[in-house]
């Protein structure tokens, strides 16, 4: 069964220091997104991604945040200069044109 | 403010039981309605989908959807240990193709063997 998928699955890094994370969505999916979600809180919708630009974003994804679909198959995130509260886990997922699939995840630690 | 509300629970039920979820949004022009299972430290998992009122029924689970009520409900018949995760709900805000979903907090399933 097809399935999307997340690398790394986890990431360490230092404050103020750059990270991407990377997805593959499922390959006949047209709607690409991401979403986190903070240790006990809930999933929080980030940002959609269509046609190769943005066509939604939550108040959380401000100008430390970007997304690429850089090829074919891969769609990232890059937080440009992370911060203590971007620790959470964040979760790729894509739809063709209705039920959303969501990857396995990445966490994010921020030291 | 778009809010989704579960009860947190847990809910606890014994196996072989039916577990009844509850949801409730505030948003009438929400579209489209999931319930999702997650696993602690785990992903959601896609479990029902349901856009218009009344009962959808898959496998041992069922969805229910009132809209003027704004409530939806997930009942699962012959719980089983397994079933035991984290359940959410959540609402789309869209009605073009993609999905910008609200989720609630979950609800907590315990299935006692």
């Amino acid at each position: 069964e097809p399935e999307v998928t997340q690398t790394p699955s986890h990431q360490v890094t230092q404050m103020g220091q750059e990270v991407i994370l990377r997805c593959v969505p499922i390959s006949n999916h047209l709607y690409f997104y991401w979403y986190r979600q903070i240790l006990g809180q809930k999933v929080e919708f980030l940002v959609s991604f269509y046609n190769n630009e943005i066509s939604e974003k939550s108040e959380i994804f401000d100008d430390q945040f970007s997304v690429e679909r850089p090829d074919g198959s891969n769609f990232t995130l890059k937080i440009r200069s992370t911060k203590l509260e971007d620790s959470a886990m964040y979760f790729c997922a894509s739809s063709l044109n209705g039920e959303l699939f969501f990857g396995e995840g990445s966490r994010l630690t921020v030291l | 403010q778009k809010e989704v509300e579960q009860n947190s629970g847990p809910l606890s039920v014994p196996e072989g039981a039916i577990a009844s979820l509850n949801c409730t949004y505030s948003d009438r022009v929400s579209q489209s309605f999931f319930w999702y299972r997650q696993y602690s430290g785990k992903s959601p998992e896609l479990i029902m989908s349901i856009y218009s009122n009344g009962d959808k029924e898959d496998g041992r689970f069922t969805a229910q959807l009132n809209k003027a009520s704004q409530y939806v409900s997930l009942l699962i018949r012959d719980s089983q240990p397994s079933d035991s995760a984290t359940y959410l709900c959540a609402v789309n805000l869209m009605n073009t193709g993609f999905q910008k979903l609200v989720f609630g907090t979950g609800t907590r399933l315990l299935v006692s063997p």
